[in-house]
Formats: C-alpha cells, structure tokens, sequence
C-alpha cells in the first residue's frame, strides 16, 4: 500500500463548478499537508499548506485535513479553464523530513 | 520569491554520455532534490542533499551521482545514460521546518 493516495483521474467539469480533489495517507505522522499545481510541461507550484487538522482558504481554494480519517481535500470555487492543470497532495511529519507526494489528479476545466 | 532555476529545458544526448543537470536557487534554501517524474509514477526522489558536501540517496538513486559544492547549487550526474533515463527531471529547495519544498522548470530529457 503507498503511503499516500490519489485518483489520477482525468476529472472533467464544466466552468464554473466547484471541484473536490482527495488524498488518502496512511502515516499518522503526517503534520504538513500541501496543494501543488502542475501545468503541462512545466514544475509544479506550491498552491497552499495547512498543519495539521482543520481548513485553511485562499481566494478560490481550500484546503482541507481530516488527521482522524487520514484524508485531505482541495476545494475549487468557481473553476476555470486557466484551473487546468495536474494537482499533487504532498505530506510529511515535519523536522526535516522528507514530503511524500501523491501522483496527481487531472483537471480539465471546459469552458 | 522563490527562485529555482534548471540549466536546461530540453535535453537530448546519446546512450553512455555522462550527462550533467544543472540547478541553481536564490533563497538561501539548506536543502536541495533531485526527482525524476514519469507517467503514472509520479515523483520519485533521486538524491538530496541537507547541506553543502552532504547527500542523501533517495528512492532510485542507482544511475545518477549528485554534487553540492556551494548552497545554491546542486547538480544531477547521469554517469552513463541510458534510454530508461529518459524522463522530466526536477529540481526543489526548501527551508525551515514545514519542509516546503519549491520547484523549478523541469529538464525534459531524451537519451537515444
């Protein structure tokens, strides 16, 4: 079992929707969770972090961690075309650990 | 903002060339990575490296060596490539506690 897991999808919506994108892990320790967004060719971005449990928003996103369940979410608002991207959930216990990342959803925003 | 800079964008070299990539960052980071990120697997971490002279192996380092001579260096050696070499190499740096870890480009490289 990997240590942490995501759908690779691709998910597709029409603009304007409001995406769900998930993580699952299996290390509870686990404190530092992060979003990266990763355009086609290009290095993925680090989008937003949370520690620990509990949400955390920016604009059109939130992040979401859920330590009881092992399971964190990315929310997007309002989604759009220029939203298209892949998605990393990336994860570690902090004290210079190394991150653990999922392997990426695609999102396909249609206008 | 953070600045991670590859040497390259796209790279094409020949089966058993030593093959050098290159990565520079501009914050001061202690520490540095090296992955390689195909299809369907995702990133896999090459080496890394904590501090000046220092590394780490990760998870696939058999291939590749690494040198960090100064902070904001950190280069990737391909000793003999080969065609299963052929892959999105990716550099980051990160600092601090949180170990955010920021990327750069990528080098999208082809051994033929």
């Amino acid at each position: 079992q990997k240590e942490v897991e995501q759908d690779p999808g691709p998910l597709s919506v029409p603009e304007g929707a409001i995406v769900s994108l998930n993580c699952t892990y299996s290390n509870s320790a686990f404190q530092y969770f992060m979003w990266y967004r990763q355009y086609s060719r290009k290095g993925p971005e680090l989008l937003m972090y949370t520690y620990s449990s509990g949400n955390k928003e920016d604009g059109r996103f939130t992040a979401q961690v859920d330590k009881s369940s092992k399971y964190i979410s990315l929310f997007i608002r309002d989604s759009q075309p220029s939203d298209s991207a892949t998605y990393l959930c990336a994860m570690n216990s902090g004290g210079y650990q190394k991150v653990t990342f999922g392997t990426g959803t695609k999102l396909q925003v249609i206008p | 903002d953070v600045k991670v800079t590859q040497s390259s964008r796209y790279l094409v070299k020949r089966t058993g060339e030593k093959v050098f990539l290159e990565c520079v960052q501009d914050m001061d980071h202690e520490n540095m990575f090296w992955y390689r990120q195909d299809p369907g697997l995702g990133l896999r971490l090459i080496y890394f490296s904590y501090d000046v002279k220092m590394k780490e192996k990760g998870d696939i380092p058999e291939g590749y060596s690494v040198s960090r001579e100064k902070k904001e260096r950190f280069s990737l050696i391909l000793e003999s490539a080969s065609t299963n070499q052929t892959s999105m190499y990716l550099c980051a740096s990160s600092s601090g506690l949180a170990g955010l870890q920021y990327f750069g480009a990528g080098t999208r490289l082809s051994v033929l």
